[in-house]
């Protein structure tokens, strides 16, 4: 099956600051997914994006999806953004949403 | 509208024991799907149905069963709990397969 992988595993900020994550995944894709998950737990669907730019406030997402990466900018970053964030793609023969492990990150005042 | 609602948050389980996950959707999603999430991992997929009237399995199937028992709701059963099913479920939907999908809060199932 497909593998995802995302980068860095863990990444810590001071408030304000801006970050760059990564997901690679390793076959065509006809979906792309971007998750934060906060400390409660709870999974926010953040962004669709199977390819090209999308903008949603400080967080803005590209997916090149012929080199088979996406990248999730953060900026002016706040402490309510710690959590992990996860990619998921779904390969272009399937149905199914495959997800990476994660980004760590951790937000302080 | 509430989205995606699973109940129950929280569940303890003796080894053997059965139990139903529920789980049901207002955004007339067509698809739905279970997941089960471990420490340090990502979200790994059990079993997914893509419209009402069909199931079938993802990543991790073995030891569950699934009912997509109409549009809105879809449950998970564990017919024999075992300790490596401690985990934290999530139910989620989307309009369809290959399409933006929305989770629900979790239950946190551990089985001892």
């Amino acid at each position: 099956g497909i593998q995802v992988e995302q980068s860095p595993p863990d990444l810590i900020l001071q408030e304000g600051a801006n970050s760059t994550l990564r997901c690679n995944f390793s076959d065509s894709v006809n979906n792309l997914q971007w998750f934060h998950q906060n400390p409660w737990g709870q999974l926010i669907n953040l962004f669709y994006i199977p390819s090209g730019t999308k903008q949603n406030g400080r967080l803005s997402a590209t997916t090149v999806a012929t080199e088979r990466y996406s990248l999730l900018y953060i900026s002016s970053s706040q402490t309510t953004d710690s959590g992990v964030y996860f990619c998921a793609v779904g390969e272009a023969s399937g149905s199914r949403l495959t997800f990476g492990e994660g980004t760590q990150l951790t937000v302080n005042p | 509208n509430a989205g995606v609602t699973q109940t129950p948050k929280f569940q303890v389980l003796k080894t053997g024991q059965s139990m139903t996950l529920q789980c049901a959707q207002d955004m007339n999603h067509n698809s739905m799907y279970w997941y089960r999430q471990d420490p340090g991992m990502g979200l790994r997929l059990i079993y997914y149905s893509a419209s009402e009237g069909t199931t079938d399995k993802g990543e991790v199937p073995n030891g569950y069963n699934v009912s997509r028992l109409n549009k809105r709701e879809f449950s998970l059963r564990l017919e024999s709990a075992a300790p490596s099913q401690t985990s934290v479920y999530f139910c989620a939907s989307s309009e369809r397969t290959v399409f933006k999908i929305e989770f629900g809060s979790g239950t946190r199932l551990t089985v001892v």
